[in-house]
């Protein structure tokens, strides 16, 4: 069965630094998405991505977050400067049509320390 | 702003018990509701997706009803059995956008 691929499973970076999250979504699919899931807390909508730009995005995805597709298979998200609040686990998704049928990865864990 | 609401919070039976799991969501102008489980630390399985159109979805052991005029679901599991203990995650898309609002999720146990 397709999955979504997410790297790396866990990272730890240091507050201020950039991290950049992978996500190899499903080859057919047309839409992208990242969630995030601080520990203890509910799984949260950051973007979504559709037709090489962002479709939708929630009040967390600031000035500090952005998204790209850089070569038509990766899908990646952009922390520019880490705070201790970015930890958790962030979820990428992708659906072939827009809201339905999402297939979510396996997460990458982020510590900010 | 949609507002998802599970309860209970955590579940713990005797396997072979079946397992009713709630949720509801505060505005009933939705796309579809979808089921998900969540094992620890890793990602969201998808179980279950039922349109706005629809009253129910059954997958083998599974069944999801839908009430959308009153903002409520409930899963059932029937026969439950260890390897069902996992997180289980309900979350509606509205119906003006793709993004999805998840509950907090029912932790369900089954004591072997």
């Amino acid at each position: 069965e397709p999955e979504v691929t997410q790297t790396p499973s866990h990272q730890v970076t240091q507050m201020g630094q950039e991290v950049i999250l992978r996500c190899v979504p499903i080859s057919n699919h047309l839409y992208f998405y990242w969630y995030r899931q601080i520990l203890g807390q509910k799984v949260e909508f950051l973007v979504s991505f559709y037709n090489n730009e962002i479709s939708e995005k929630s009040e967390i995805f600031d000035d500090q977050f952005s998204v790209e597709r850089p070569d038509g298979s990766n899908f990646t998200l952009k922390i520019r400067s880490t705070k201790l609040e970015d930890s958790a686990m962030y979820f990428c998704a992708s659906s072939r049509e827009g809201g339905y049928g999402y297939t979510f990865g396996s997460g990458t864990r982020l510590t900010v320390v | 702003k949609q507002e998802v609401t599970q309860i209970p919070a955590a579940l713990s039976v005797p396997e072979g018990e079946n397992l009713v799991l709630n949720c509801s969501f505060t505005d009933s102008a939705i796309y579809n509701l979808q089921w998900f489980r969540q094992d620890p630390g890793k990602g969201l399985t998808s179980l279950l997706l039922i349109q706005s159109s629809q009253r129910e979805q059954t997958s083998g052991r599974l069944n999801a009803s839908l009430d959308k005029s009153s903002g409520r679901s409930t899963l059932y599991i029937a026969a439950s059995q260890p390897g069902d203990s996992a997180t289980y995650l309900c979350a509606v898309r509205g119906s003006n956008d793709y993004k999805l609002s998840f509950g907090a999720g029912t932790t369900v146990t089954v004591r072997a």
